[in-house]
This record gives structure tokens, C-alpha cells and sequence, in this order.
């Protein structure tokens, strides 16, 4: 079965980091793209960015270019995404999932989510 | 406010039929895929449609999706009360080199 499975919810105080996880398995990690989706409270989905984990080629939406990183270990089919200086409005769900095949395909595969808050 | 445009909120009677639109513009839905997601409340949004109108293993025939020129629509028939979630279009932005969502659709069903 594939899956995208998250870390767990975080709580962060304001200007403190952050970074978390998401292991996919069940597939060939390499050979799929995995994008990070932020999801705010009682709003909707804001596509974040993207890495194709086979060569760390990542791309950013222009609204999260340069407010977050993403990242990825093959060895351990993991992706990241990680957030520095993190503000109250950082609090939000965030979802990492993988397109079918190209970088611009549906996400057919979702993670559960992160639930992140950050407050002092 | 979002790339794609969608209504805030449909609503319909059990067993009747819903559509949702999603507009866009040529740099995304006029030249990419357009799929569209359902969000129950508490979870992870689900793919329900891909490539304008495919839909994945396992989805119902109940829902259709259709796209013309800079839009797209999302159809639901035979309305269930399980049906009552978010929806959201989303696609590729070439001119963005990014994905785009739509803002979101509350269904109701009444």
C-alpha cells in the first residue's frame, strides 16, 4: 500500500524553527515528486512546493519562496519541510502528498497532516 | 484570494445533483489538468478527480468532472448526506511554475 505517513503535531513558541517529516513507503521514493500543502485554521489549501527526491530539485510557490525549505533523504524516504522564525500565522495543518507521476499531476496520495501552533 | 475561483458554499437536496465551477485563467486551467478534491471535516483532502475527468479507483460514478476552455466543473448526482465537505479544483500554473487551488467550495446537503 503507498503511504505518506507525518510526524506529529507540533507546539512552537514565536521565532522558534521548525521541521517536520514525511516518510513515504510502499512505492519508489525516488521516482515520485512529494509537494507540502499548508492548510490554515477554517481555510483552504495553499500549494507550498515541491521536490522530486531522486536529484533535490524543489520547487517553490512565489508565496513560500524563501519563508520555507524543503528538503529530502532517499536514503530514508523521507521528506521535509522546515520553517524558521515561525510566527503565529505559521499555525496551520500542513499536508505533504504525491503527484501521480509528473510534477504538475493531481496529488492521488495525501499524508494525514501536521497540525502546527505556534503561540506564546 | 486564490489563482482559481470557486463559490464559497452549494447547496442541494438528498438525491439531487450539484455542480461546482472552478475558473482560472490560460496559464493554468486553460493549458494543464484540472482535478478536484473532497475534504471531509477533520481529514485529508482525497483525490476524486484527475485529468479534467478521470476518476480514481474506487470513486463513485456519482461524481463527473468536465473542463472547457479556462474552466472547469465538478458534478455530484444522487446527493448523500456523506457528500456534505469541502471541494477543491486544483491544476498546474505554468506561469507560476507552481500548483494552484481554488479557494474551496462548502457543500451542504440539505
Amino acid at each position: 500500500e503507498v503511504q505518506l505517513v507525518q510526524s506529529g503535531a507540533e507546539v512552537k513558541k514565536p521565532g522558534e524553527s521548525l521541521k517536520i517529516s514525511c516518510k513515504g513507503s510502499g512505492y519508489s521514493f525516488t521516482s515520485h515528486w512529494i509537494g507540502w500543502v499548508r492548510q490554515m485554521p477554517g481555510k483552504g489549501l495553499e500549494w507550498m512546493g515541491i521536490i522530486y527526491p531522486g536529484d533535490s530539485d524543489t520547487r517553490y510557490s512565489p508565496s513560500f519562496q524563501g519563508q520555507v525549505t524543503i528538503s529530502a533523504d532517499k536514503s530514508i524516504s523521507t521528506a521535509y519541510l522546515q520553517c524558521s522564525s515561525l510566527k503565529a500565522s505559521d499555525t496551520a495543518i500542513y499536508y505533504c502528498a504525491r503527484p501521480s507521476t509528473m510534477i504538475g499531476d493531481a496529488f492521488d496520495v495525501w499524508g494525514q497532516g501536521t497540525m502546527v501552533t505556534v503561540s506564546s | 484570494q486564490s489563482v482559481l475561483t470557486q463559490p464559497p458554499s452549494v447547496s442541494a437536496a438528498p438525491g439531487q445533483k450539484v455542480t461546482i465551477s472552478c475558473s482560472g485563467s490560460s496559464s493554468n486551467i486553460g493549458n494543464n489538468h484540472v482535478s478536484w478534491y473532497q475534504q471531509l471535516p477533520g481529514t485529508a483532502p482525497k483525490l476524486l478527480i484527475y485529468d479534467n475527468n478521470k476518476r480514481p479507483s474506487g470513486i463513485p460514478d456519482r461524481f463527473s468532472g468536465s473542463k472547457s476552455g479556462t474552466s472547469a466543473t465538478l458534478g455530484i448526482t444522487g446527493l448523500q448526506t456523506g457528500d456534505e465537505a469541502d471541494y477543491y479544483c486544483g491544476t498546474w500554473d505554468s506561469s507560476l511554475s507552481a500548483g494552484v487551488f481554488g479557494g474551496g467550495t462548502k457543500l451542504t446537503v440539505l
